[in-house]
């Protein structure tokens, strides 16, 4: 099992440009999220999924959007990046059972600047 | 409003000492508090608590929860410079599907 993939590990993007961080796991997971990580900080929940089909927000929505049209992939689209979204990004997933959120487990995590 | 605060914010201590981390919350409809070790890249998983009391060990590392004060520490003896990390709590909640971090420890290990 490869766990939780990322791509691309690093990315410069000027303002104003679009660009979509892919994540993968083949743990068969259906709860996915997105966090994102500023120095210094902890994580930050900007999208999770509970299934295919499924999305909702987490605290720090704007200027992103997510898609789960499979259980295996969750994209994460910046749409116009501004230098605000310079931050490491971490792609997670979980099992489920009963409605427990089980351990995470994290992708290596993509690291933007915004410039 | 849901909160995990974790304290210090930073510790810097020399090889071979103990340390002991903080994680306290403020939620409703508590069920488990997971602690994650943060090195250069993802958060791993060490332990997840959901009975006051009972400690959970994993070689030199150990973790406790008292759900009455409601709060967590983690203990480190014989610090190592590979113990230098991030260490994250994070609570679960009944009725929810994420979890809530708190903002983290950075501890470092002078040799």
């Amino acid at each position: 099992n490869a766990g939780v993939t990322q791509t691309p590990k690093f990315r410069i993007l000027k303002i104003g440009q679009s660009m979509t961080l892919q994540c993968t796991q083949d743990m068969n997971h259906n709860y996915m999220y997105w966090y994102r990580q500023d120095p210094g900080m902890g994580l930050k929940l900007i999208y999770y999924s509970v299934g295919a089909g499924i999305t909702d927000k987490g605290e720090v929505p704007n200027g992103y959007n997510v898609s789960r049209s499979t259980t295996e992939d969750f994209p994460l689209r910046l749409e116009l990046a501004a230098p605000s979204q310079t931050s490491v990004y971490f792609c997670a997933s979980s099992s489920s059972k009963s409605d427990h959120v089980y351990e995470q487990y994290f992708g290596p995590g993509t690291r933007l600047t915004v410039t | 409003e849901d909160k995990v605060v974790q304290s210090p914010l930073s510790l810097v201590v020399h090889e071979g000492d103990t340390v002991t981390l903080n994680c306290s919350y403020e939620v409703t409809n508590f069920r488990s508090l997971l602690w994650y070790k943060q090195e250069k890249k993802a958060p791993t998983f060490l332990f997840m608590l959901t009975s006051s009391g009972i400690e959970k060990k994993s070689g030199r590392l150990s973790s406790i929860l008292d759900k009455k004060e409601l709060f967590s520490i983690l203990n480190i003896t014989a610090t190592q410079t590979g113990d230098s990390a991030i260490y994250l709590c994070a609570v679960d909640l009944f009725g929810n599907e994420k979890l809530t971090f708190g903002t983290g420890t950075r501890l470092t290990i002078i040799p």
